[in-house]
C-alpha cells in the first residue's frame, strides 16, 4: 500500500486566516481524497482530486472555501480559506489502499481560535 | 442511496474477552465492500479488514474478524482476545463499486471501546 505524509500533523490558527495542508504520496495514484472530521463525528467526504483536472466537491463544500491543488499524480494540496472556529476539525488525506480500501495520511488537527 | 449505521456509540470489554460491534448497511448496488477502520486518540485512521460482497467466506485478518450477513445487510466486527492497545474508535465503512463517479468510501458514526484491565 501507499504510504502518505501528511503536514502539518497540527496547527492552531486565528481567524480569518488560511491554512494549507499537504499529502505526499510514495507512489503515483490518480486520485486523492479529502476528509474531514469534526470533533466526536465520523468521517465526511470533502472533494475528490484528480491530477490535471479541477476537483470534485460533495454537497456542502465549495471551491471557495476549500481550493484544492492537485500539480501531479504524488502530491496534493487542501486549503482551508477565512477559517472560522467551526473549521476545527481533522483534516484527512486518502488514496486507494489495499482491497479497495483508502489509505489515510495521518491527519491534521486544526484549532481555530 | 448508501449509508452505514452503526448503533453503539460506546463499549466497554474486560482485557482478554471478544467483543462484537455493531454495523448494518444499506445500498441498492450489487457490488460493494465493507471495511472496518481503528481510529486511535493520534486521529490516524487503520486498515482493519475488508469483506466484498461476493466473497463467500467471512474475512479474518488475525484477531479481527468480519460476521458478514449479507441478507441482513450486516457487517460486524468481531474482535477476539481484546488487548489495552485495542482502545479506539472503531470506524464501518461502505465503497460502491459501480452506479457511483468517484466510488467514494462512506463511514459510520464510530464505536468508541474501551478495553479494561
Amino acid at each position: 500500500s501507499a504510504v502518505i505524509s501528511q503536514k502539518p500533523s497540527r496547527d492552531i490558527c486565528q481567524r480569518g486566516t488560511s491554512l494549507t495542508i499537504q499529502c505526499q504520496v510514495d507512489s503515483q495514484v490518480t486520485m486523492m481524497f479529502w476528509y474531514r472530521q469534526q470533533p466526536g463525528q465520523s468521517l465526511t467526504l470533502i472533494a475528490t482530486a484528480n491530477q490535471g483536472s479541477e476537483a470534485t466537491y460533495e454537497s456542502g463544500f465549495v471551491i471557495d472555501k476549500f481550493p484544492i491543488s492537485r500539480p501531479n499524480l504524488t502530491f496534493s494540496t487542501l486549503t482551508v480559506s477565512n477559517m472560522s472556529p467551526e473549521d476545527s476539525s481533522i483534516y484527512l488525506c486518502s488514496v486507494n489502499g489495499q482491497n479497495y480500501g483508502y489509505t489515510f495520511g495521518s491527519g491534521t488537527r486544526l484549532t481555530v481560535v | 442511496a448508501q449509508k452505514i449505521t452503526q448503533t453503539q456509540p460506546g463499549m466497554f470489554v474486560q482485557e482478554k474477552e471478544a467483543v462484537t460491534l455493531d454495523c448494518t448497511y444499506d445500498t441498492s448496488d450489487q457490488s460493494y465492500g465493507l471495511f472496518w477502520y481503528k481510529q486511535p486518540s493520534s486521529g490516524e485512521m487503520i486498515f482493519l479488514i475488508y469483506q466484498g460482497s461476493y466473497d463467500e467466506q467471512n474475512a479474518t485478518e488475525g484477531r479481527y474478524s468480519l460476521n458478514f450477513q449479507k441478507a441482513r445487510k450486516s457487517a460486524n466486527l468481531v474482535i477476539s482476545a481484546s488487548q489495552l492497545g485495542d482502545s479506539a474508535m472503531y470506524f464501518c465503512a461502505m465503497r460502491e463499486f459501480y452506479g457511483g463517479a468517484t466510488n467514494k468510501l462512506i463511514f459510520g458514526t464510530g464505536t468508541l471501546l474501551a478495553v479494561q484491565p
